[in-house]
């Protein structure tokens, strides 16, 4: 069965620091993975999608990496802003048709 | 359009009452999902609908009965629901087949049960 683990289970941080989230899963057999933001009450933003076959993906100040091999995915946040705080979640797909896996998530906090 | 759609945001209902989410999407997505998300805790697969057919039930008790009446429109009907039940329901859609396209999630209808 599947399980996905996300460290730290929460990070406080100056604004501008550059940060790591880290996420490893137990089956490498992945369709695919997504990083997901979600605000208080709020509903999931699609962050970054990494196929199986891709290493990393960018967008904007995000940067997520994929090693399927070893079970690992992170997402690198660079010059950290107050409006980056948020619960990051990290999902993964195991083939096509099944749903997504989440970790429990990591909550930011960047203060000014 | 790339949004998943739900309403209402927000709902409070009695035990004894009857009451229906709604999601839509109009992305061609072929997949339709239903997720609890307790407060700081991760989404919980409820119900999964792969080509209008419920796919995946993840053994959810009976007062949750979903229905899939197209392509498009997702509901989930409530009835009779415990104080328990009360927590964050997200819709989300996807491809069936494609690992180039990932989950698109609303922005969930807030439940409370009194």
């Amino acid at each position: 069965k599947q399980e996905v683990t996300q460290i730290p289970a929460a990070l406080s941080v100056p604004e501008g620091e550059n940060l790591v989230l880290n996420c490893s899963f137990t089956d490498s057999a992945i369709y695919n993975l997504q990083w997901f933001r979600q605000d208080p009450g709020k509903g999931l933003t699609s962050l970054l999608l990494i196929q199986s076959s891709q290493r990393e993906q960018t967008s904007g100040r995000l940067n997520a990496s994929l090693d399927k091999s070893s079970g690992r995915s992170t997402l690198y946040i660079a010059a950290s802003q107050p409006g980056d705080s948020a619960t990051y979640l990290c999902a993964v797909r195991g083939q096509a048709g099944t749903a997504l896996i989440f970790g429990k998530g990591t909550t930011l906090s960047v203060s000014s | 359009d790339t949004e998943v759609t739900q309403t209402p945001k927000h709902l409070v209902m009695g035990m004894t009452n009857k009451k229906s989410l709604k999601c839509e999407q109009h992305m061609g997505h072929r997949a339709m999902y239903w997720y609890k998300q307790k407060a700081k805790k991760p989404p919980e697969l409820m119900f999964v609908y792969s080509y209008e057919k419920l796919s995946i039930n993840e053994s959810v008790p009976s007062r949750f009965s979903p229905e899939c009446p197209n392509s498009s429109l997702l509901n989930l009907h409530l009835h009779a629901l415990q104080p328990e039940d009360s927590a964050l329901y997200l819709c989300a859609s996807s491809q069936v087949q494609s690992t180039g396209h990932g989950y698109t999630f609303g922005s969930g209808t807030r439940l409370t049960v009194v």
